[in-house]
């Protein structure tokens, strides 16, 4: 069976400083990945998504970016957070192909001070 | 321009009785159409799905109709248990752009005893 990893769970992170999050699917092969932000009582914005190694689609501009070195590891990343990246962050993935269903990880609260 | 929308941020029902939440929307490509459970400090769950070549699909208490001329769908609970209660997300997806996945912002659902 397929299992997502998403890590830390909780950051606290100030101003201006940067950012890493990682994402691990395992179980499955070339899966899509996504990342999402969930802002304080809004619903799920598409940040990036990633249909293979090495390429990403930007859906919002920011001060962030995504990574895909490996097949199944999907890297969100910041030089410099603002207050604004405050939020709970979500990565998904989905089978490649027809399907449309995409499955969730735990999520990460991050907290920008 | 808000392409799926749950109008109804809030929903309260007794246990036991039928939950029913809704979503619209806008964009006629859309053709398939999915709903996702949410947890505090959780990820998503996926719950159902339906094509737009059906109007009904249905899982255990769960029920999602699809009315395509009214570009409306709706998630029937019954019965409502306890452990229903949380945020419920509508999600549709299309030919174009099929990697990705719209949300609304979602209806938090309580169950009373």
């Amino acid at each position: 069976s397929q299992t997502i990893h998403q890590w830390p769970a909780t950051l606290v992170q100030p101003v201006g400083s940067p950012l890493s999050l990682e994402c691990t699917v395992e179980g499955t092969s070339n899966p899509n990945l996504y990342w999402y932000r969930q802002a304080a009582g809004r619903g799920l914005q598409l940040l990036f998504y990633s249909v293979g190694i090495g390429q990403i689609s930007s859906e919002v501009p920011q001060n962030l970016s995504a990574s895909r070195p490996q097949d199944r590891q999907f890297i969100l990343s910041s030089k410099k957070l603002l207050l604004s990246d405050s939020g709970f962050y979500l990565c998904a993935w989905r089978a490649s192909g027809r399907n449309y269903e995409q499955y969730f990880g735990p999520g990460t609260r991050l907290t920008v001070t | 321009d808000q392409q799926v929308k749950q109008n109804s941020p809030s929903l309260s029902v007794q246990e036991g009785r039928i939950s029913i939440l809704n979503c619209d929307y806008t964009n006629s490509m859309f053709d398939y159409f999915l709903w996702y459970k949410k947890y505090p400090a959780e990820g998503p769950t996926f719950l159902i799905s339906i094509s737009s070549i059906k109007d009904k699909n249905e899982d255990g208490r769960f029920t999602v109709f699809l009315n395509k001329s009214a570009k409306h769908l709706s998630l029937h609970i019954v019965p409502s248990q306890p452990g229903d209660s949380a945020v419920y997300f509508c999600a549709a997806s299309g030919i174009q752009g099929a990697q990705k996945l719209v949300f609304g912002q979602g209806t938090r659902l309580t169950i009373n005893p």
